[in-house]
């Protein structure tokens, strides 16, 4: 079965702090593709970044970074220097073929992060 | 160009009573998905859309729910006989690709539906 985890439900940091948003997931394909997605405040979703499973380049943007590592199924999202205009629900995805040969997008249950001034 | 956009915004309703909700995906996007989000929660799958077909419904909690979509745009959900546990935002997406192929989805700004 597929499966995203967010283990952390909320994590507080003072502003300019580093913090790690950890996501494991579990699917059997070989193909996947990962997401995460942020939904601040107002509600709306916002989607970040995707990596396939065939990539598992580190990638930087700005303050973000991710870590994807296969072996231990994390695709972990790193904030530097956090901001107060980073508290937001983080959500990481996976989309990927079930057993069954439909396909699935499935949602982690999201980390609140909230940094505070 | 215009994102996805849902309406109405905000619905008030007695229970017992049908509601449905609109979503205009992105134009050109074949696929697109329903969601549910209760407060503080995270998102449950509804539906998945590929074109007008719903080759997954798995996620719709009864068959109070229904859904379709008509000419690869506009999507309705219905909730018959509402019940408070429906109570809810309510979410659509749309994506370039279907399911599985990677696509990243777009998100609107939701339906909050109360029932009192």
């Amino acid at each position: 079965a597929q499966k995203v985890t967010q283990a952390q439900t909320e994590i507080s940091v003072v502003e300019k702090e580093d913090v790690t948003l950890d996501c494991v997931y579990e699917t059997r394909d070989t193909t996947y593709y990962l997401f995460w997605y942020k939904q601040p405040p107002s509600g709306e979703l916002v989607f970040l970044i995707r990596r396939n499973s065939f990539d598992e380049q580190n990638e930087i943007s700005g303050r973000y970074s991710w870590n994807f590592q296969k072996s231990t199924s994390s695709f972990n999202f790193t904030i530097t220097a956090s901001q107060v205009v980073d508290s937001a629900v983080y959500f990481c995805a996976l989309s990927g073929v079930t057993t069954s040969g439909t396909y699935k997008y499935i949602f982690g249950t999201g980390t609140r992060l909230k940094v505070l001034a | 160009g215009a994102g996805v956009s849902q309406s109405p915004s905000n619905k008030v309703t007695e229970k017992g009573k049908d509601v449905e909700l609109r979503c205009d995906p992105i134009s050109g996007h074949t696929a697109l998905y329903w969601y549910r989000q209760r407060l503080g929660q995270g998102l449950e799958f509804l539906i998945y859309f590929q074109g007008n077909s719903a080759p997954d419904k798995s996620g719709l909690p009864s068959d109070r729910f229904s859904a379709e979509r008509t000419g690869e745009s506009v999507s309705t959900l219905t909730i018959q006989r509402t019940q408070q546990e429906d109570s809810a935002v309510y979410l659509c997406a749309s994506s370039l690709g279907g399911q599985g192929r990677g696509g990243e989805q777009y998100f609107g700004p939701g339906t909050r539906l109360t029932v009192t």
